[in-house]
């Protein structure tokens, strides 16, 4: 079965700090991946996606992530972190997109707080 | 944008009643709607996957009948917990996958608090 593993649980980060966060999975088939935020109180939104194409995708609010086939990663970076970037921050990884029985898994997230 | 909205967002029941959560996808019709649990400080782990007019498929280790969910149109699924017990207090989330702007996408609700005491 398909599994995503997210590093890193809890990361504390100065305003204007750099930003990387782990993202592994374990899957063979073809994968959609995702990372989504959940700011406090709020829902789930989707930061950025890849299908396919440029492995360096960028998303909203100066979120980017790369995706390395060979290491079965896809880490989310930010050059430059804002106090309202304190969130939860989801991998998910699609399995079997376009069939009919895809399925979308999470990895256990990482908190991340950003001191003023 | 899409929005997905789940109703109640917080539940308190006591123990042996069931609840019944909704999920409507309010600007798109959802062809297929999923459903998570949440424990605190842990992942998304899905529930099950309906779609319209057909019956859900649970995930291994997922109790059907504990867990009844009904997806009657295409912008509505409905949760029923049934004989709730404490260990059925969570947070659970739908998510209401469909064509919305143009984008054919996975979109996700606020959740639902759910309390049995």
């Amino acid at each position: 079965a398909q599994s995503v593993s997210q590093h890193n649980h809890h990361v504390i980060l100065s305003e204007a700090a750099s930003l990387e966060l782990g993202c592994n999975y374990s899957y063979g088939g073809t994968v959609n991946l995702f990372w989504y935020v959940q700011y406090p109180g709020q829902h789930l939104q989707l930061l950025l996606k890849y299908f396919s194409g440029d492995p360096l995708v960028k998303g909203i609010k100066g979120f980017e992530a790369e995706f390395i086939k060979s290491k079965f990663s896809f880490n989310l970076r930010k050059p430059s972190v804002q106090w309202s970037d304190t969130a939860e921050y989801f991998c998910a990884v699609r399995t079997n997109p376009n069939f009919g029985n895809e399925k979308l898994t999470f990895g256990t997230g990482t908190r991340l707080t950003i001191i003023p | 944008g899409a929005v997905v909205s789940q109703h109640p967002s917080r539940v308190i029941c006591k123990s042996g009643t069931s609840v019944k959560i909704e999920c409507r996808s309010l600007d798109f019709q959802a062809t297929t709607m999923f459903w998570y649990r949440q424990f605190p400080k842990q992942s998304l782990m899905l529930m099950a996957t309906s779609n319209e007019g057909s019956k859900a498929t649970y995930e291994q280790g997922v109790e059907k009948d504990k867990f009844l969910i009904n997806h009657a149109s295409l912008t509505l699924s409905t949760l029923t917990v049934t004989s709730a017990h404490p260990e059925d207090s969570s947070f659970y989330i739908c998510s209401a996958k469909g064509l919305a702007g143009g984008i054919h996408e996975q979109y996700f609700g606020p959740g639902t608090r759910l309390t049995v005491t």
